[in-house]
């Protein structure tokens, strides 16, 4: 998993309420991501960071927000969820040009 | 608007068989196409990855082929074996530090 650890690794949550999630990697890459992945819609990018401080939307960015304060902290938070957020998420990281995007173990979300 | 197009949903493969996964895009401006695998309960992991400037690559019993002119790519899995068995993602990106655009992911089965 190239360092990257996902927290919480299953959160069941209610309609409204706020949720944030943690990506923490240890191998100091520049670039994250944070990716959705949901059946017949393979993985969607929500949000990426190309450096702390310094983040830009993906495809399906609407409910979602993201803060990179450190190098090594990427996090995800869903202002209210929805039940259309009951998904499992994603955290990528990647160093540099001619690198690869390694990724978590995943988060599963559910929201009733 | 799905940027990339991936073949089939799903796959059932006798052990020993060739196993064949198509992806087609739609943006020129892509020069950068990984093939992801991914285990359940896990996230996906790069198995490997080709640019335009070939039509191959190879990586022991995975191969790439590349088609610029038809903007398709495909991935074969030479002597499958049951191992083998997990969801397949192509896709494609300008340059590998932009944003991945996923296709939809195939279940490839391997029976023995």
């Amino acid at each position: 998993d190239a360092g990257i650890t996902q927290s919480p690794r299953h959160k069941v949550t209610e309609t409204g309420t706020p949720v944030t999630l943690r990506c923490h990697q240890t191998e100091n890459h520049r670039y994250m991501y944070w990716y959705r992945q949901d059946p017949g819609h393979g993985l969607r990018l929500i949000h990426y960071s190309y450096g702390v401080k310094d983040t830009d939307k993906g495809e399906v960015s609407d409910g979602y927000s993201v803060s990179r304060s450190k190098t090594e902290d990427f996090l995800l938070t869903l202002e209210s969820a929805t039940s259309s957020q009951t998904s499992v998420y994603f955290c990528a990281t990647l160093a540099g040009v001619g690198d690869t995007q390694y990724f978590g173990p995943g988060t599963r979300l559910t929201v009733l | 608007q799905q940027q990339v197009k991936q073949s089939p949903q799903s796959l059932i493969v006798q052990k020993g068989g060739i196993s064949i996964i198509n992806c087609a895009y739609e943006n020129t401006a892509f020069d950068y196409f990984p093939w992801y695998q991914q285990f359940p309960g896990k996230g996906p992991a790069l198995l490997i990855a080709i640019r335009p400037d070939v039509s191959e690559k190879k990586e022991g019993r995975f191969t790439i082929s590349f088609n610029k002119s038809a903007k398709q790519f495909s991935l074969h899995i030479m002597d499958s074996q049951p191992g083998d068995s997990a969801t397949y993602f192509c896709a494609a990106s300008k340059g590998n530090t932009d944003k991945l655009i996923f296709g939809t992911g195939t279940r490839l089965q391997v029976f023995p």
